[in-house]
């Protein structure tokens, strides 16, 4: 079973603020949030990760709540080549088992 | 900027024919993966490798074998195709011990006829 709950879909208008939530709330104490996304027919991205602290790189933005039980993805200024679906996952840094649980996804459509 | 290679973006082989699929990275990654992605289903680990000529079978390894005789490329065997391994298939890689996140390839679009 998926670690993570994501909602199905999203809108946002492009030159705003896409806003995308996770809940993890079984997360445990040593184990990283991480976002990847999708565009149409390519590989997933690597786009962020955190342990507790707020982080930030020049493609978004990770907010994770002070329980670790949930985490919001920022991407500033949305454009159309945002349209995805981004995935939220949480994996520990020792983990021997190396999977990956992948759920549905946000798809995110960024609107003109 | 390429940094792990799939060898062919769309594939189309027949049914019982034996296929090869490479994948390549130039990050000096341990680890690499190998995925299929299916409407409703998501992404399905196949077969993994955390070093030359060791592999671990993920959740679906049926039909499939793999070779990793050097560290830089990965390669994913059908050892006799068939119409329900029509499927994207995705080559991933990681470094050993570092906390970030895996590097994916494009992803080959395979069509068993």
């Amino acid at each position: 079973d998926a670690k993570t709950t994501q909602p199905t879909s999203m809108d946002c208008a492009e030159g705003r603020a896409a806003n995308l939530p996770c809940n993890h709330s079984t997360i445990s104490g040593n184990e990283y949030v991480y976002w990847y996304r999708q565009i149409h027919s390519q590989g997933p991205q690597y786009i962020i990760h955190g342990l507790k602290n707020n982080e930030t790189n020049e493609m978004a933005s990770l907010i994770i709540t002070e329980d670790r039980k949930s985490s919001t993805l920022i991407l500033p200024h949305a454009t159309l080549r945002d349209t995805a679906v981004y995935y939220c996952i949480v994996r520990g840094r020792g983990d021997s088992n190396y999977q990956l649980i992948w759920g549905a996804g946000t798809k995110l459509i960024i609107k003109p | 900027d390429v940094k792990v290679t799939q060898s062919s973006r769309y594939l189309v082989k027949r049914t019982g024919e034996k296929v090869f699929l490479e994948c390549v990275q130039d990050m000096d990654h341990e680890n690499m993966f190998w995925y299929r992605q299916d409407p409703g289903l998501g992404l399905r680990l196949i077969y993994f490798s955390y070093d030359v000529k060791m592999k671990e079978k993920g959740d679906i390894p049926e039909g499939y074998s793999v070779s990793r005789e050097k560290k830089e490329r990965f390669s994913l065997i059908l050892e006799s195709a068939s119409t329900n391994q029509t499927s994207m298939y995705l080559c991933a890689s990681r470094g050993r011990g570092v906390v970030l996140g895996y590097t994916f390839g494009s992803g080959t679009r395979l069509t068993v006829v």
